[in-house]
């Protein structure tokens, strides 16, 4: 079965620095791979997603995630954060040919001004 | 697009009692899916239904809770004799179809059980 690890619970960063949210996933093959945010309050929303292709995969509001499959890993990144960035997010695989989505735990990000 | 539409937002039940969310799908999609949200056990897969039909319960607590989609229009959680430990934000969500396709996420349904 598929999973995801997202090892950071939290993390700080200041406004204009840089982001990376780290993402490591468990599947045997290629599976998708999708980054959501989550505002307080409110449901999910999708940033990005991946199966083939580039292994750079531009998003929503300057994201973008890099799959590496050495590493099996699906790091999400952002050259300059912004305060409205605060959320929590959460990287999630589905296998191919699945309709399941597994969610990885969230990592909660607060930008300081 | 209203989105996915889920009622109620907030429901505060006692120990024992019934508790049954609703969620209407965007229109169209044919996948329903139900995750429960907690601090300590974050997003945990419950049910989906594909074209109406139950296709993965994996996740579903066997007694007490139980999901229906009677038409494509809607979809409900139950959960019977609720359990303290059974606080959680109840999320819906749909999308299209197709493996690799978008949830669309509603707004959740916060269930506290005093």
């Amino acid at each position: 079965a598929q999973s995801v690890t997202q090892p950071d619970a939290r993390v700080t960063v200041s406004e204009g620095a840089s982001l990376q949210l780290r993402c490591k996933y468990s599947y045997s093959a290629t599976p998708y791979l999708f980054w959501y945010v989550q505002y307080p309050r409110q449901g999910l929303q999708l940033l990005l997603k991946y199966y083939s292709g580039d292994p750079v995969v531009q998003g929503v509001n300057g994201f973008e995630a890099e799959f590496s499959k050495s590493n099996s890993s699906f790091h999400l990144r952002k050259a300059s954060v912004h305060w409205s960035d605060s959320a929590v997010y959460f990287c999630a695989v589905s296998r191919t040919g699945g309709y399941k989505v597994v969610f990885g735990s969230g990592t909660r990000l607060l930008v300081s001004p | 697009n209203a989105g996915v539409i889920q009622t109620p937002r907030h429901k505060v039940t006692g120990k024992g009692q019934e508790a049954t969310l609703w969620c209407e799908p965007i229109s169209g999609h044919s996948a329903v899916f139900w995750y429960r949200q907690t601090i300590v056990q974050g997003l945990e897969f419950l049910t989906y239904f594909r074209n109406q039909a139950p296709i993965d319960d994996s996740g579903m607590p066997k007694e007490r809770f139980s999901a229906q989609m009677p038409n494509q229009s809607h979809s409900t959680l139950k959960i019977q004799s609720t359990q303290p430990q059974d606080s959680a934000v109840y999320l819906c969500a749909s999308s299209p179809g197709g493996a690799g396709n978008t949830l669309y996420f509603g707004e959740g349904s916060r269930l506290i059980v005093v």
